[in-house]
């Protein structure tokens, strides 16, 4: 099993770009979630998925889009790149919210 | 919505020591109460969690307790070991307004000192 994969790691956007986080996982989880960790400020969550075709937003929404048409991935859409979304974003996975995360290797972005 | 306050930030204690690390929460319809450890540029990994049915658990040097009554939780880690540093994150479950997830405490940088 590969567990929870992200693709790419590192990211380097310009201001007004558009891009899109990848995340699958293999473990036939119904439940997946993105965050975002800025330094001094734990991990915010920003939408999440509790089955094929459902998704929610979390604490941080704004600027960010998902979609879950597949049980396998959980795509994150970055509409119109801001510097304020320089982040390292993270990936998770797991059977309900309330067992263990299983979180991707995460992806650096860079909004300049 | 959930908000949860953890403390300290930072940490620093003498390796063979215990260390305590606390958190507040303040929806008392959470039920579940998980750490994680991220070490460096690592990804955050479960180390223990607790539900609101219980108490305490233990898993061999590492410990948590819940007071519900209190809306508090603590992390308690003893003989501390080098490899024991890291940040470590609470975190508590919340559920309302459609909202299903998990909010997360900003985090402890705990040292262990040789």
């Amino acid at each position: 099993n590969a567990g929870v994969t992200q693709t790419p790691k590192f990211q380097v956007l310009k201001t007004g770009q558009s891009m899109t986080l990848q995340c699958a996982q293999d473990m036939n989880h119904e439940y997946m979630s993105w965050y975002r960790q800025d330094p001094g400020m734990g991990l915010r969550l920003i939408h999440y998925s509790v089955g094929a075709g459902i998704t929610d937003q979390g604490e941080v929404p704004n600027g960010y889009n998902v979609s879950r048409s597949t049980t396998e991935d959980f795509p994150l859409r970055l509409l119109s790149a801001a510097p304020s979304q320089t982040s390292v974003y993270f990936c998770a996975s797991s059977q309900t919210v309330l067992r263990e995360q299983y979180f991707g290797p995460g992806t650096r972005l860079t909004v300049t | 919505g959930e908000n949860v306050e953890q403390h300290p930030s930072t940490l620093s204690v003498q390796e063979g020591d215990s260390a305590v690390i606390k958190c507040t929460y303040s929806d008392s319809a959470s039920n579940y109460f998980p750490w994680y450890k991220q070490e460096l540029g690592k990804r955050p990994q479960l180390i223990i969690d607790i539900r609101s049915n219980v108490g305490e658990k233990k898993d061999q040097r590492i410990a948590v307790t819940l007071n519900k009554t209190a809306k508090h939780f603590s992390l308690h880690i003893t003989e501390t070991q080098p490899e024991d540093s890291a940040v470590y994150f609470c975190a508590a479950e919340y559920s309302g307004g459609g909202a299903d997830g998990l909010t997360f405490g900003k985090g402890t940088h705990l040292i262990i000192q040789p």
